[in-house]
């Protein structure tokens, strides 16, 4: 099956700095997410990616599906952006969706 | 085949009324997932439960609750429907929890599409 990676798998920073997150993937997929969880358990998507560029505020994430892998930007870190930082993957082919999930990047950011 | 049950498979229903999605997971899969995706758009995570237990929230709006029974089915109550709220719903479950080994890959039910006139 297709297997996520992502790494950093710990990541500590100091408030302002910028980050680089990134989510190789082992095959095609038409299902790239980036997920945030913060320390209290929440889950927020981030983007919706299977291929090219987006930015959201400080976020931006770019995926080279032919390459396989994703990349999540975090520019000018805030103690909030804190948490573990999920890149998911799947196909949406009919009966047989599925979503596999990395083991996620931790991410400390230190006022 | 996923192993995952959603019914029904499809929902028409007026603004202000609720409805109640149900889901039943894989044998042997504590943890169910509740997902909406609307026109074009990527999965967004409602909520996670393990073994009966909430574990996950994400965007889920106050008018939508969920529970997951002793048998880990769950339920999925939409409440106060809006127009909005057309969108399909997934069920997915794994073995663990997110992130960890065993809930690594998630297996999707075909999903309910709901549609709200």
């Amino acid at each position: 099956g297709i297997q996520v990676e992502q790494s950093p798998p710990d990541l500590i920073l100091q408030e302002g700095a910028n980050s680089t997150l990134r989510c190789n993937f082992s095959d095609s997929v038409n299902n790239l997410q980036w997920f945030h969880q913060n320390p209290w358990g929440q889950l927020i998507n981030l983007f919706y990616i299977p291929s090219g560029t987006k930015q959201n505020g400080r976020l931006s994430a770019t995926t080279v599906a032919t390459e396989r892998y994703s990349l999540l930007y975090i520019s000018s870190s805030q103690t909030t952006d804190s948490g573990v930082y999920f890149c998911a993957v799947g196909l949406n082919a009919g009966n047989n969706r599925k979503l596999i999930w990395g083991l996620g990047t931790s991410l400390a950011v230190n006022p | 085949d996923s192993g995952v049950t959603q019914t029904p498979k499809h929902l028409i229903t007026a603004t202000g009324q609720r409805v109640t999605l149900r889901c039943s997971p894989r044998s042997g899969d504590l943890s169910v997932y509740w997902y909406q995706q609307s026109l074009d758009q990527g999965l967004q995570f409602l909520i996670q439960y393990y073994n009966g237990e909430e574990r996950a929230k994400g965007n889920i709006l106050e008018r939508f609750s969920a529970q997951q029974f002793p048998d880990l089915h769950s339920e999925l109550n939409l409440s106060s429907l809006e127009l909005g709220d057309s969108a399909l719903y997934f069920c997915a479950s794994s073995v663990g929890l997110a992130g960890a080994a065993g809930g690594r890959t998630q297996y999707f039910g075909p999903g309910t599409r709901l549609t709200v006139l």
